[in-house]
């Protein structure tokens, strides 16, 4: 158990629709990453938070977007979905605020979305 | 702008056999960690092995170890006496602490283990 929950595990949602994947980090972690990964393909980087800041932005569709909140949860909201839009979206977190105890990446189990 | 590639998009391995997979990065930062993540079927995520770039002893864990070259910018890994669980993709991950954890993953190395 890495200590990074993601909820749902699994989603089948209609095109058109919009969902909401929610991610709790490790209890101390400041930074969360969100990935999106496709059958058969490698990890591309959606966005990434800092204390509740954007970091980092890349590959993310403008119909998704992304917060953290003062708690330090995340939500990755994806709306208008389409076909292509099935995957699996994986959020991670790392200990910046840690460093003597090095820095990690650990990765949650991943939200399976399914378009249909 | 950091970069991690991995130039093996595929590869095998005999049981019981050693394979190195290999890692390479571009950053101008000095302090940074490297990770290999193994990534079985299942699709979860698993963290193989971490290195400090500060550390020169390479590490490593069981029948993982990795060949850390910095001047070099290299990061392989070997695994030692291969075994059929080890099938999996593999990614090499870059992490700059003191900038809040930006990280850069390759595109990963499918490893497949022959019986």
């Amino acid at each position: 158990d890495s200590g990074v929950t993601q909820t749902p595990k699994h989603l089948i949602t209609a095109t058109g629709q919009r969902v909401t994947l929610r991610c709790s980090p490790r209890s101390g972690d400041l930074s969360v990453y969100w990935y999106q990964q496709s059958l058969d393909q490698g990890l591309q980087f959606l966005i990434q938070y800092y204390n509740g800041e954007e970091r980092a932005k890349g590959n993310i569709l403008e119909r998704f977007s992304a917060q953290q909140f003062p708690d330090l949860h995340s939500e990755l909201n994806l709306s208008s979905l389409e076909l292509g839009d099935s995957a699996l979206y994986f959020c991670a977190s790392s200990g910046a605020r840690e460093p003597q105890h090095g820095n990690t990446i650990y990765f949650g189990e991943g939200s399976w979305l399914t378009v249909v | 702008a950091q970069t991690v590639t991995q130039s093996q998009p595929e590869m095998s391995v005999q049981e019981a056999e050693t394979v190195t997979l290999s890692c390479t990065y571009d950053t101008s930062e000095n302090n940074y960690y490297l990770f290999w993540y193994k990534q079985p079927p299942s699709r979860q995520m698993i963290l193989v092995i971490r290195q400090e770039a500060y550390k020169q002893q390479n590490a490593t864990e069981n029948r993982f170890s990795v060949n850390f070259q910095k001047a070099a910018k290299s990061f392989s890994l070997k695994i030692s006496d291969s075994q059929l669980g080890d099938t999996a993709m593999y990614f090499c991950a870059f992490m700059i602490p003191t900038n809040a954890g930006k990280s850069t993953f390759g595109d990963g190395t499918t490893l497949t283990v022959k019986p």
